[in-house]
């Protein structure tokens, strides 16, 4: 069965820190996985998309890296704002075009 | 602004009510989206539509319905049928089926809540 693992559920950091973000997938046959970033009453917006080939992206102060041997990605958010409070989203893009969505890291920033 | 808009922003169904949940692109993509957000769920997919006047049920299609007859324009109709109707709904659309290097784009979602 195709499944998306996102790690940890939340998350609080104070403004300025670091953070990491995990997702752990099994679905096969492999097309692509991106991060989506939601927040609270709004749609997810795309942040990057990862192919097989990729081990590392970047936008802005957000970086995701993708071992597809090992079947992780991870999502890395450099000098954390308050506007980086939200829910985070990996979604993996497997056989058929279908696409399989984790549960989402919920994050919070505080002063 | 190119963009995808939902109404209403919150909606509340009677007991044996219909209601109708409305998506409007004006991306000019082929294919669009309906998912049911839960809290502590991923999102699933209600229905797609991989081109005007086609459509296909997804994962959790059971009491509800669409309808595709113009390209810009996706509604859906929750049903007296769907029991648990109280969710997150989200419309999405992509300049292709699925989930390939066209992103979907998504509304800002529909809150449903049972009176």
């Amino acid at each position: 069965k195709n499944q998306v693992e996102q790690s940890p559920q939340s998350l609080i950091i104070l403004e300025g820190k670091n953070c990491t973000l995990q997702c752990n997938y099994t679905v096969s046959p492999f097309s692509n996985l991106r991060w989506y970033k939601q927040d609270t009453g709004r749609g997810p917006v795309s942040l990057t998309i990862m192919t097989f080939s990729e081990n590392t992206k970047s936008n802005g102060r957000y970086t995701a890296t993708l071992d597809a041997d090992t079947k992780q990605s991870s999502l890395h958010i450099t000098a954390s704002q308050l506007s980086d409070s939200a829910s985070y989203i990996c979604v993996v893009t497997g056989g058929g075009n279908k696409l399989t969505f984790g549960t989402g890291t919920q994050l919070k920033v505080e002063l | 602004d190119g963009g995808i808009t939902q109404s209403p922003k919150y909606l509340f169904r009677k007991e044996g009510q219909n209601v109708t949940l409305s998506c409007e692109q004006n991306l000019n993509h082929d294919a669009m989206y309906w998912y049911r957000q839960d809290p502590g769920q991923g999102l699933r997919l209600i229905y797609y539509s991989q081109i005007v006047n086609d459509f296909q049920k997804g994962d959790i299609a059971e009491g509800y319905s669409v309808s595709r007859e113009k390209k810009e324009s996706f509604p859906l109709t929750v049903t007296s049928a769907q029991k648990n109707p109280t969710a997150f709904y989200l419309c999405a659309s992509s300049l292709v089926f699925g989930g390939g290097a066209s992103a979907q784009h998504f509304g800002d979602g529909t809150r449903l809540s049972i009176l």
